[in-house]
């Protein structure tokens, strides 16, 4: 099992660039989330997915957007990135909402 | 300010000491605490307790948690370099914002 499957994994961008960050899970979960991680905030929530087919804002989601395409995958769109988005992201899913988050190998993100 | 306050916030100790990490939260309307242990990359889930469930252990790993004083210590005994990482720990608020609460984490180094 692969588990939770980011990629890319290291990506460059410059100001006003936009881009895609994708997210594929193989357990069968129901929710899934995404995550910024910056040092000295801690993992701060971006948007999440209860169960398939909903999305709701977490606590930044300004900046972001996010798809579900289907119960494996869950897209973090940046539509025109900032400064401030340089982090690193993760992805993770859980069977049952906020019980037992199972994250994937995180994203590295620069924005020149 | 807050919500999930962490300490201390390093920590440095030699190979088979015991170590306590503690994790203090302040949330309207709780409902479970999650311990997660953060290596190079991704969170690994470690112990999740709730109401029903305030002490879990798992090898030379303990927790428990005190939902009077809100507050909730990670126990590891006989520490092995291995147990080096961060520890993250995070509090479903079911009053407040969807999604867990992570507070900024415990850098534990375990010295041979």
């Amino acid at each position: 099992n692969a588990g939770v499957t980011q990629t890319p994994k290291f990506q460059v961008l410059k100001t006003g660039q936009s881009m895609t960050l994708q997210c594929a899970q193989d357990m069968n979960h129901n929710s899934m989330y995404w995550y910024r991680q910056d040092p000295g905030m801690g993992l701060r929530l971006i948007y999440y997915s209860a169960s398939e087919g909903t999305t709701d804002k977490g606590e930044v989601p300004n900046g972001y957007n996010v798809s579900r395409l289907n119960k494996r995958e869950f897209s973090l769109r940046l539509e025109s990135a900032a400064p401030s988005q340089t982090s690193v992201y993760f992805c993770a899913s859980s069977e049952i909402f906020n019980e037992k988050l199972f994250f994937g190998s995180g994203t590295q993100l620069s924005v020149l | 300010e807050d919500k999930v306050v962490q300490s201390p916030l390093s920590l440095v100790v030699h190979e088979g000491d015991t170590v306590t990490l503690n994790c203090s939260y302040e949330v309207t309307n709780f409902r479970s605490l999650l311990w997660y242990k953060q290596e190079k990359k991704a969170p690994t889930f470690l112990f999740m307790l709730t109401s029903s469930g305030i002490e879990k252990k798992s090898g030379r790993l303990s927790s428990i948690l005190d939902k009077k004083e809100l507050f909730s210590i990670l126990n590891i005994t006989a520490t092995q370099t291995g147990d080096s990482a961060v520890y993250l720990c995070a509090v479903e608020d079911g009053g407040g914002a969807d999604g867990l609460t992570f507070g900024k984490g415990t850098h534990l180094i375990i010295q041979p």
